[in-house]
């Protein structure tokens, strides 16, 4: 039964491109969470998702980075115009349906922006 | 005052000994609890769950009070692998899915 599978491991980008990173969740999971970890810093919850839906997004900044969950395929977290202070592990986790179940978190992608 | 908080530390804890840390929370409503290990900035691994009194798993055991609101983790024996940093996670509050996770409190077993 495969883990929650994210890709790319690493990702290089320059100052203005955008980065995609991608999450499938575990097999039976239908809830997808990301999560970005700052050098030196904890862990700092970014949005939840279930299937074509965006449940919280409260982490999320305003501008620049967006979320999906579609119905066919893995989750997307979407990072436009990259500036330095992107550069981060962003971290994608997954559930099962019942309320109060663990995450199980992938690799996660490490993204340099230069 | 912080969602969830917890020493940093680090506990330095011999090679054989026991180390135990707290982690409070401020959600009263509150009924799952976790505790992962994160090693060197790889994913967070699920260690624990605590959605009782309390759990134990082999060396590991972990507590919950709820009328302080605070959950403990209490490693027996420490081995140099135990040397990571352990994150507590609760729910927050009005949100079913949202976890929040703590700083981490990091542990370094010493030979």
């Amino acid at each position: 039964n495969a883990g929650v599978m994210q890709n790319p491991r690493h990702l290089v980008r320059r100052r203005g491109q955008e980065a995609r990173l991608r999450c499938s969740p575990m097999k039976g999971h239908s809830h997808v969470y990301w999560y970005r970890q700052l050098p030196e810093e904890g862990l700092k919850f970014m949005v939840y998702l279930q299937k074509e839906n965006i449940i919280d997004e409260s982490g999320m900044p305003k501008e620049r980075f967006s979320a999906e969950f579609p119905k066919e395929g893995p989750s997307i977290l979407r990072i436009q115009q990259v500036v330095r202070g992107d550069s981060a592990a962003y971290f994608c986790a997954s559930s099962a349906e019942k309320r109060g179940s663990p995450l199980h978190f992938g690799n996660g992608t490490r993204l340099t922006v230069t | 005052r912080k969602e969830v908080e917890q020493d940093p530390g680090p506990f330095n804890v011999p090679e054989g000994a026991t180390v135990a840390f707290n982690c409070t929370y401020s959600n009263s409503a509150s009924q799952s609890f976790f505790w992962y290990r994160q090693d060197c900035r790889k994913e967070p691994k699920l260690l624990m769950s605590v959605y009782s009194s309390g759990n134990e798993d082999g060396r590991f055991t972990a507590q919950l009070n709820r009328a302080s609101q605070y959950i403990s983790l209490l490693i027996r024996d420490s081995k140099l692998s135990d040397s990571a940093t352990y994150l507590c996670v609760a729910p927050l509050a009005d949100s079913w899915g949202k976890l929040q996770f703590g700083a981490g409190t990091q542990v370094v077993v010493t030979p």
